[in-house]
């Protein structure tokens, strides 16, 4: 049972323009959400996350939505930029949970010229 | 300050054999994790601990051994390697609740 879910296993966007990645969920306790980017052979890297009691949370270009009654969030990046071409996860949290992330299954994002 | 470490970056058993993963922290964290990624599986949780001395199962522990007698170190041990066990592995520590720090990984391939 997925209970976080990344439906689009890729998306291709031109440089400059904004890159939307969707995440859904299935749990109505998590409270806490992440999103990891990953390159090739490297580990994942935190990029930005949002709590449940906000719908809405920047930093810089990433942007991450979070819509409760729907169970989705997703990450806007703009403008889009080369070097963001890599595999993004959504994660998920529970409170009093301590490491226990639940992660999608990735996008993977490719930003052309 | 190096992060989160891991060894070997890559390694290939055979069915039945066992070997440790390392995994090392020098930021003082409490919470450790392990994951292993799959392909079309995103990642999944093998085991955590919440210091030293304490330890849990994740979503996927079945096959895999864990200990933690300090805070820097956490190996994850197959006992008898399956090819099922075909993984990349990653190791993650945790301050707070913002965001978890991850290893490079250990590629293992199990013939």
């Amino acid at each position: 049972d997925q209970q976080v879910k990344q439906n689009s296993p890729s998306l291709s966007v031109q440089e400059g323009r904004i890159s939307i990645l969707n995440c859904d969920y299935t749990n109505s306790m998590f409270d806490y959400f992440l999103w990891y980017k990953k390159y090739p052979a490297e580990g994942p890297t935190f990029l930005i996350s949002i709590s449940s009691i906000k719908d809405k949370n920047e930093d810089g270009r990433f942007t991450v939505f979070l819509n409760k009654s729907a169970k989705h969030l997703s990450l806007h990046i703009v403008p889009s930029q080369p070097g963001d071409s890599a595999v993004y996860f959504c994660a998920a949290s529970l409170t009093g949970t301590a490491s226990k992330l639940t992660f999608g299954t990735g996008t993977r994002l490719q930003v052309t010229l | 300050n190096a992060g989160v470490t891991q060894t070997p970056k890559f390694q290939v058993l055979k069915t039945g054999q066992s070997m440790t993963l390392q995994c090392a922290q020098d930021m003082n964290h409490e919470y450790m994790s392990w994951y292993r990624q799959d392909p079309g599986m995103g990642l999944r949780l093998i085991h955590y601990s919440v210091g030293a001395g304490i330890t849990d199962q994740g979503e996927v522990p079945n096959g895999y051994n864990v200990s933690r007698s300090t805070t820097e170190d956490f190996p994850l041990r197959l006992l008898s390697a399956a090819p099922s066990q075909t993984s990349v592995y990653f190791c993650a520590c945790r301050g707070g609740r913002e965001t978890q720090y991850f290893g490079p990984g250990t590629r293992l391939l199990v013939l």
